[in-house]
């Protein structure tokens, strides 16, 4: 079993979408989430951190459930410029090491 | 503006030979890097934790012969594929923390004929 597992779509949507990405990780004892985005054959950018009450950034929101070991994020109003990889990312034990899913992949239509 | 540069972004070597990449951390000091190997339509995969001036620590299946590190300074870590083949063909990422946040290099896309 992955660490860190995504659903690799794609998901296709029209632009003004709301779509939502959802992860799994399997270390309990992962202390830190992220979600990165990575355009093709670009390097990884983070995108936003995931706390468990929640964030939200613009029209980006991120949800961590430990219990659940989830992690979402949610896009709303999607723009062309979304299109890109969404990478899930777990620390591995505070080690600073991170650990990344497979990516799921985000294309927005006009 | 990027905080962790590397060098070339782009090297197609010949079966055998050995590439070398550097990854500069620009403006602050890293004592750890981490080098990262992607494969098309895969994750990162991390290869190994750079230390400045002690041995890199290398994950699972990563040969440390074949992959040298070295971390001279406290801004700049160095990965040579040694010997390298067909299959080493990969992007390699390195990447840098600072103020608690992971920064990437460009990557470095190598093709090995």
């Amino acid at each position: 079993r992955k660490e860190v597992e995504q659903d690799p779509g794609p998901f296709n949507v029209p632009e003004g979408a709301t779509v939502a990405f959802n992860c799994t990780y399997s270390n309990s004892a992962s202390q830190s989430f992220f979600w990165y985005r990575q355009d093709c054959r670009k390097e990884p950018k983070l995108l936003m951190s995931v706390y468990s009450s929640g964030n939200e950034d613009g029209r980006f929101t991120a949800q961590l459930n430990r219990a659940s070991q989830y992690i979402s994020l949610l896009i709303r109003d999607s723009k062309l410029s979304d299109s890109a990889t969404y990478l899930c990312v777990a620390d591995s034990s505070n080690t600073g090491k991170l650990i990344f899913g497979q990516g799921t992949t985000l294309q927005v239509k006009p | 503006g990027a905080v962790v540069s590397q060098h070339p972004s782009r090297v197609i070597c010949k079966s055998g030979t050995s590439v070398k990449i550097e990854c500069r951390s620009l403006d602050f000091q890293a004592t750890t890097m981490f080098w990262y190997r992607q494969f098309p339509k895969q994750s990162l995969m991390l290869m190994a934790t750079s230390n400045e001036g002690s041995k890199a620590t290398y994950e699972q299946g990563v040969e440390k012969d074949k992959f040298l590190i070295n971390h001279a300074s406290l801004t700049l870590s160095t990965l040579t594929v040694t010997s390298a083949h067909p299959e080493d063909s990969s992007f390699y990422i390195c990447s840098a923390t600072r103020d608690h946040e992971q920064y990437f290099g460009p990557g470095t896309r190598l093709t090995v004929t």
